[in-house]
């Protein structure tokens, strides 16, 4: 069964400093693996999507890895901002469905 | 494009009583996922539907069902509410292959007293 673990549970910064999200999962054969925004009471927002044949992803600020052989993928954010606060949710893809971890509550103080 | 739409995005309902949540996918996508929200357990998975067949199924009870239609909308029905239900429940879609990315929808906060 794949385990999904993210570390922090919980992260404060002050606005624009460059941030790291960990996500570690069990199992390596996956299809790929996203990186969700969610905001309080509201659906995942899909972030970056990385197929499992992918080292990368960049979006904007946004720039995910994934090392499918050691099972972890960061998610760098750049230049935070106030605007970033939110839970972020790593999710794997092994097989029909999305195994989440607990997420990241992210808050940036300006 | 319009994105996943779900209805309704609020409800409150008691204990026995049965409801009906609603998502309609992203124009051409073919599969449809539910998932379970909650504080103490996280996101679980429910069930997935392509091409109006349920192709796969998390760990819920019976209680929990659902159906795609020939639109590729999907509804999800719960019998027999339990205070343990209360919950966001999201859907998801794609175009249907396994690595495809999924997309969520809103969320139905479901509160059942």
């Amino acid at each position: 069964k794949q385990e999904v673990t993210q570390i922090p549970a919980a992260l404060s910064v002050p606005e624009g400093e460059n941030l790291v999200l960990n996500c570690s999962f069990t199992d390596s054969a996956i299809y790929n693996l996203q990186w969700f925004r969610q905001d309080p009471g509201k659906g995942l927002t899909s972030l970056l999507l990385i197929q499992s044949s992918q080292r990368e992803q960049t979006s904007g600020r946004l720039n995910a890895s994934l090392d499918k052989s050691s099972g972890r993928s960061t998610l760098y954010i750049a230049a935070s901002q106030p605007g970033d606060s939110a839970t972020y949710l790593c999710a794997v893809k092994s097989g029909y469905a999305l195994n989440f971890g607990k997420g990241t509550s992210l808050l940036v103080t300006p | 494009k319009a994105g996943v739409t779900q209805t309704p995005r609020y409800l409150i309902k008691t204990r026995g009583q049965q409801v009906t949540l609603s998502c309609s996918p992203i124009s051409g996508h073919r599969s449809v996922s539910w998932y379970q929200q909650t504080p103490g357990q996280g996101l679980q998975f429910l069930f997935e539907y392509f091409s109006e067949t349920q192709r796969n199924k998390g760990n819920f009870p019976g209680r929990f069902s659902g159906r795609q239609f020939s639109n590729s909308r999907s509804e999800m029905n719960v019998s027999t509410l339990e205070l343990g239900d209360s919950a966001l429940y999201l859907c998801a879609s794609n175009l249907g292959r396994y690595d495809d990315e999924q997309f969520f929808g809103p969320g139905t906060r479901l509160t059942v007293l």
